[in-house]
C-alpha cells in the first residue's frame, strides 16, 4: 500500500520570505499523480499544485512550485513571497492512475506566516 | 455551480443514534469519495464510488455505509454512532478521465458522538 509522509507537523516563516514544507511517498507504482492541497480555517480543501510523475519537469504555479525527486521519492512544495493568506494546513497527497484513483494523504503541516 | 454541498455542516449525537450524511455534486462527476479527517492523521478514505449503483470500501470503512442511488448523490450512513466517530466528514467528487484531474472537496460536517 502506498504511504504518504510529512515530517513537519509546524512551520513558520517571515512574511514575503520562502519556505519549503517536506514531503516522502512510497510506492512500487510508475503511474501516479502527486498534488498539495491548501486547507485554510474554513476547512474548504484547495488545489494548490499537481504533479504527474512522468513529468520530469517541476510543475510551477505562480509563487507556488515543487521539487519533484522520484528516485528518492520525495515531493517537497515550495512557497516564495510568503503572504498572510497562505497561512494554513498543506497536505500532500498520492494518487495511483488506475482503478478508482484513490487519494492518500500525509498528515498535514501547520504553516504560520509571521508579519 | 455549487460545486460539492455537505448536508449537514454540524451535528452532534449520543451514542447508539444513528444519521445520514449528504454529499452532492452538480459537476456530472463519475466519482465520488468520503473521508475523515481526524487531528494529526490527516485524511482517510471511508468508502467510495466510481458510478451510480456502486460503492468500494476503503481505508477505515468500518462503521460506516454508503449509498449512491443517483449519479450527483453519495450518502454516508451511521448505523450505530460510537465516540470515536467523533470527526470532519469530507465528501468529494472528480471525472473519471483524465487521470491527472484532481478531486474537488465540500465544506466537511463536524460530528461529535457524545
Amino acid at each position: 500500500a502506498q504511504t504518504v509522509t510529512q515530517s513537519q507537523p509546524e512551520m513558520s516563516v517571515q512574511e514575503a520570505e520562502t519556505v519549503t514544507l517536506s514531503c516522502t511517498y512510497d510506492t512500487s507504482e510508475s503511474d501516479y499523480y502527486l498534488f498539495w492541497y491548501k486547507q485554510p480555517p474554513s476547512r474548504q480543501m484547495i488545489l494548490v499544485i499537481r504533479q504527474e510523475a512522468y513529468k520530469q519537469q517541476n510543475a510551477t504555479e505562480n509563487r507556488f512550485s515543487v521539487n519533484f525527486q522520484k528516485a528518492a521519492k520525495s515531493f517537497s512544495l515550495k512557497i516564495s513571497d510568503s503572504q498572510l493568506g497562505d497561512a494554513a494546513m498543506y497536505f500532500c497527497a498520492y494518487k495511483t492512475g488506475q482503478g478508482a484513483q484513490k487519494l492518500v494523504f500525509g498528515q498535514g503541516t501547520r504553516l504560520t506566516i509571521n508579519p | 455551480n455549487a460545486g460539492v454541498t455537505q448536508t449537514p455542516k454540524f451535528r452532534v449525537l449520543k451514542t447508539g443514534q444513528s444519521m445520514t450524511l449528504l454529499c452532492a455534486q452538480d459537476m456530472n462527476h463519475e466519482y465520488m469519495y468520503w473521508y475523515r479527517q481526524d487531528p494529526g492523521m490527516g485524511l482517510r478514505l471511508i468508502h467510495y464510488s466510481v458510478g451510480e449503483g456502486t460503492t468500494a470500501k476503503g481505508e477505515v470503512p468500518d462503521g460506516y455505509n454508503v449509498s449512491r442511488l443517483k449519479k450527483q448523490n453519495f450518502l454516508l450512513g451511521l448505523e450505530s454512532a460510537a465516540p470515536s466517530q467523533t470527526s470532519v466528514y469530507f465528501c468529494a467528487s472528480r471525472v473519471a478521465r483524465p487521470s491527472y484531474n484532481e478531486q474537488f472537496f465540500g465544506p466537511g460536517t463536524r460530528l461529535t458522538v457524545l
